[in-house]
């Protein structure tokens, strides 16, 4: 089965402490997979690609097949990351489509 | 960057009745065209993945007839929420594909539908 698992609901840091968020997926293809944030009244927005191997806005997201695993990451957390962040997986098995995961809450405090 | 709207931002309508969201690409033509649904606090739920010029695809447990999916042009496609209840009203989200870029997807603001 295809799926994306995001353990935590709310993870609460203090600023300028490291954060994690946790994904795992299950896929039996080649995973595509992203991190989209989605910031206080903003639309959705894609914040990490796998295959970029970027950093944005300090994140970091290594793709782990062994664990099967794409955790996101950050050394230094700040008051602006507070957000809602969906880790997600493209498949294209009966055609392409994106399987979200149920979201972590980020809130950062001061 | 790509840019996708929809419309209304947000609607009230009765019971019975049908209401239409529009989603746009606005600067880029936009082959698929991908219908979420989002309840308060939860993730995101493809609803039906539509293709200009095709019928939608939609997924398991979705109803085609309640949830009419159009996608006559590459930059609009538009979901017509059919003889709407109290239990349809959400959030929908769509989102769009162009036919270059494989990964990217660019989401719209979403509509706030409450069924009455």
């Amino acid at each position: 089965a295809q799926r994306v698992t995001q353990p935590e609901k709310l993870l609460s840091v203090f600023k300028g402490a490291p954060v994690e968020l946790k994904c795992n997926y299950s896929y039996s293809g080649s995973p595509e997979l992203f991190w989209y944030v989605q910031y206080s009244r903003q639309r959705l927005q894609l914040l990490l690609r796998h295959i970029s191997r970027e950093s944005i806005k300090g994140f970091t997201a290594d793709l782990n097949k062994g664990e099967t695993s794409f955790h996101l990451k950050k050394p230094f957390a700040q008051e602006e990351d507070s957000a809602m962040y969906y880790c997600a997986l493209n498949t294209d098995t009966g055609g392409f489509k994106t399987i979200f995961g149920a979201g972590t809450r980020l809130f950062v405090k001061a | 960057g790509a840019v996708v709207s929809q419309h209304p931002s947000w609607v009230i309508c009765k019971s019975g009745t049908s209401v239409k969201i529009e989603c746009r690409s606005l600067d880029f033509q936009a082959t698929t065209m991908f219908w979420y649904r989002q309840f308060p606090k939860q993730s995101l739920m493809l609803m039906a993945t539509s293709n200009e010029g095709s019928k939608a695809t939609y997924e398991q447990g979705v109803e085609k007839d309640k949830f009419l999916i159009n996608h006559a042009s590459l930059t609009l496609s538009t979901l017509t929420v059919t003889s709407a209840h109290p239990e349809d009203s959400s959030f929908y989200i769509c989102s769009a594909r162009g036919s270059g870029g494989r990964y990217e997807q660019y989401f719209g603001p979403g509509t706030r539908l409450t069924v009455t």
